[in-house]
């Protein structure tokens, strides 16, 4: 079974970029997390699908962070415009129910890096 | 404001002996507790967790210790094997909040041959 897929796996930018990850989640999961971890410090929560749907969106950090999941398959994130603090790595995460005992299964990530 | 705390970002320890991983948590609604092991270029990946209803969880060579007073965990790893040289997040989930998972900074263990 394939894991969760991140694409690209490093992307470089300019300030002022715009800038497109995707995730795709493993089969069946109708759960999909974004998270990001800037500059070796927490692992951040982003925001939580449940299909297409926006659960919570609690942690992403301002409006130039757009998410979607048409269709509740595949994910993106789009940052429009990028800047130097948006540099971290963007970690994917998917899991087939909700809850307390759920595991997520995260991707290898996308390391964003904005000059 | 970090609300689960790792002081160490490094820890070395010769292959054989105990690796202890210490973790501190400030917010009082957590009940669910996670550790996650990161390898270079990889994604984390969930190695083991304890509810707050228990003070023990174990599994292999893995165990983890949760003193909920102390608000404080800790992962021991016995014997530590050079392949357990990784970066380990603690983490954990509020009550009312179960999707969202809270990391801590992460220690980098290094196992020594």
């Amino acid at each position: 079974e394939a894991g969760v897929t991140q694409f690209p796996s490093h992307s470089v930018i300019e300030k002022g970029q715009t800038v497109t990850l995707r995730c795709d989640p493993i089969s069946g999961h109708d759960n999909l997390y974004w998270y990001r971890r800037v500059m070796g410090k927490e692992i951040k929560f982003l925001l939580h699908f449940v299909k297409e749907s926006k659960q919570d969106e609690s942690g992403m950090p301002n409006n130039r962070f757009l998410a979607e999941r048409t269709g509740g398959t595949y994910s993106t994130l789009k940052v429009q415009p990028a800047e130097l603090e948006d540099s971290g790595v963007y970690f994917c995460a998917s899991s087939q129910l909700p809850g307390a005992n759920n595991e997520q299964f995260f991707g290898p990530g996308t390391r964003l890096t904005v000059l | 404001d970090q609300q689960v705390k790792q002081n160490s970002p490094s820890l070395s320890v010769q292959e054989g002996r105990i690796s202890i991983l210490n973790c501190d948590y400030t917010n009082s609604m957590f009940d669910y507790f996670l550790w996650y092991k990161k390898y270079p270029a990889e994604g984390p990946t969930f190695l083991i967790s304890i509810s707050s209803i228990k003070d023990k969880n174990e599994d292999g060579r893995f165990t983890v210790f949760l003193n909920k007073s102390a608000k404080h965990l800790s992962l021991h790893i016995v014997p530590s094997q050079p392949g357990d040289s990784a970066v380990y997040f603690c983490a954990a989930r509020e009550m009312t909040s179960y999707d969202k998972v809270i990391f801590g900074p992460g220690t980098s263990l290094s196992v020594i041959p």
